[in-house]
């Protein structure tokens, strides 16, 4: 079983619809979590990050984490085509050089 | 702020060749930089964890003697792909930390022929 499990789509959606993208994860000791957004053939860039179970809101991105299912969220509101991107779910211990578990990535498709 | 850059952003290098890759910091100072590769449609792997000024930490199954990190200041870090052959053809990027958020950088597609 991996660390952490993402469907890897892709997702297909119109324009304007919300868009739910998760993660599971079966390691306790994971205590930040990280969504990046990645372009093709560019380098991750970083969304949002949380580290408290409950959401955290950042314009029409919410990053929602529930510890004790050991489930996360991101869900993106009022998408736009230029949203068409690959989503990766990202997670880490404590300490500044613990390394970054990844997902394997969400695509999704954001249609006219 | 928390901008990291690579170079070059796409290489092609003849097999049995070498080719090195730079990562910098360029607004932040970084103890600790990441250099992963990510094939097609793939996630990012974890190749190895450079701390500036000590050697580099590789992951299992990754030959540090084909990929020599460098981590000779706190902006830069270089991943040296020695004697690359096709297999090796990638895109390799590298992140830096700060506090607990790691910034990545563009990225740089190595091919090789």
């Amino acid at each position: 079983q991996k660390e952490v499990e993402q469907d890897p789509g892709p997702l297909s959606v119109p324009e304007g619809a919300i868009v739910s993208l998760n993660c599971t994860y079966s390691n306790s000791a994971f205590q930040y979590f990280m969504w990046y957004r990645q372009y093709s053939r560019k380098g991750p860039e970083l969304l949002m990050y949380t580290y408290s179970s409950g959401n955290k809101e950042d314009g029409r991105f919410t990053a929602q984490v529930d510890k004790s299912s050991k489930y996360i969220s991101l869900f993106i509101r009022d998408s736009q085509p230029s949203d068409s991107a690959t989503y990766l779910c990202a997670m880490r211990g404590t300490g500044t050089a613990s390394k970054l578990t990844f997902g394997t990535g969400t695509r999704l498709q954001v249609t006219l | 702020g928390a901008v990291v850059s690579q170079h070059p952003s796409w290489v092609i290098c003849k097999s049995g060749t070498s080719v090195k890759i730079e990562c910098r910091s360029l607004d932040f100072q970084a103890t600790t930089m990441f250099w992963y590769r990510q094939f097609p449609k793939q996630s990012l792997m974890l190749m190895a964890t450079s701390n500036e000024g000590s050697k580099a930490t590789y992951e299992q199954g990754v030959e540090k003697d084909k990929f020599l990190i460098n981590h000779a200041s706190l902006t830069l870090s270089t991943l040296t792909v020695t004697s690359a052959h096709p297999e090796d053809s990638s895109f390799y990027i590298c992140s830096a930390g700060q506090a607990y958020e790691q910034y990545f950088g563009p990225g740089t597609r190595l091919t090789v022929t």
